[in-house]
């Protein structure tokens, strides 16, 4: 099946840095996701592309859909404790039955205060 | 907050037994799915459901099965539960409003251990 390369796996950083991370597929996708889980809960969605080339933010927050449809990245700047925990990336080809979503691997983002 | 609730929240059964994990939403949305989380492997789609009595595999539905009888409940069983189906399990809903349909909402998960 198809899969996504989620990198890093984990990042250590002190607070207050700005953060990088990124998603690879082998295949195209027409929506990218972006998710963030909490420790002990459910992910919760943070920003969702939709175009190619799309730049968009959420706070402090940025995304991008990759222009050729095979990656995005997210940016956390000026990062704060409560951005610990997993990132999830996520593709979608719209049109597949139930509209399945594939998954990265996750970014486990630590913060040192 | 959406309206999901999984149950039970945690278990532990021993293999060769039949467990049942229920998720229910009052959001009254069309898609429902089922997930498990392990690490190393992120979020895998087990089953998924688009519609009352409408389910369909997913990427590791062996072992599993799922039943949706009415639009606000998506039941999945593990039959006869093994050692490697130890996971967190979670439920996803989302609405059908076209192109919005990967804005997957999620519950809280159910921590099952196989012993």
């Amino acid at each position: 099946g198809q899969q996504l390369n989620q990198s890093p796996q984990s990042m250590f950083i002190q607070e207050g840095e700005d953060v990088s991370m990124n998603c690879t597929s082998s295949s195209i996708f027409n929506t990218w996701l972006w998710y963030k889980q909490d420790p002990g809960e459910g992910p919760v969605l943070l920003i969702a592309l939709y175009k190619a080339g799309e730049l968009t933010s959420n706070g402090r927050l940025t995304a991008q859909f990759g222009i050729t449809r095979k990656d995005s990245f997210l940016n956390i700047s000026a990062s704060i404790p409560s951005d610990v925990g997993i990132y999830f990336c996520a593709g979608q080809l719209t049109g597949n039955a139930g509209n399945m979503l594939t998954f990265g691997g996750g970014t486990r983002l630590m913060v040192k205060p | 907050d959406a309206g999901i609730t999984q149950s039970p929240r945690h278990k532990v059964t021993e293999t060769g037994t039949p467990v049942t994990l229920r998720c229910h939403q009052t959001e009254n949305h069309r898609y429902m799915y089922w997930y498990r989380q392990d690490p190393g492997h992120g979020l895998r789609l087990i089953h998924y459901s688009y519609g009352v009595k409408d389910t369909d595999k997913g990427e590791v539905s062996d072992g599993y099965s799922v039943s949706r009888s009415k639009t606000e409940d998506f039941l999945l069983t593990l039959e006869s539960a093994t050692s490697s189906q130890t996971s967190v399990y979670f439920c996803a809903i989302s609405a059908s409003r076209p192109r919005h349909t990967g804005e997957l909402f999620f519950g809280e998960g159910s921590r099952l251990t196989v012993l």
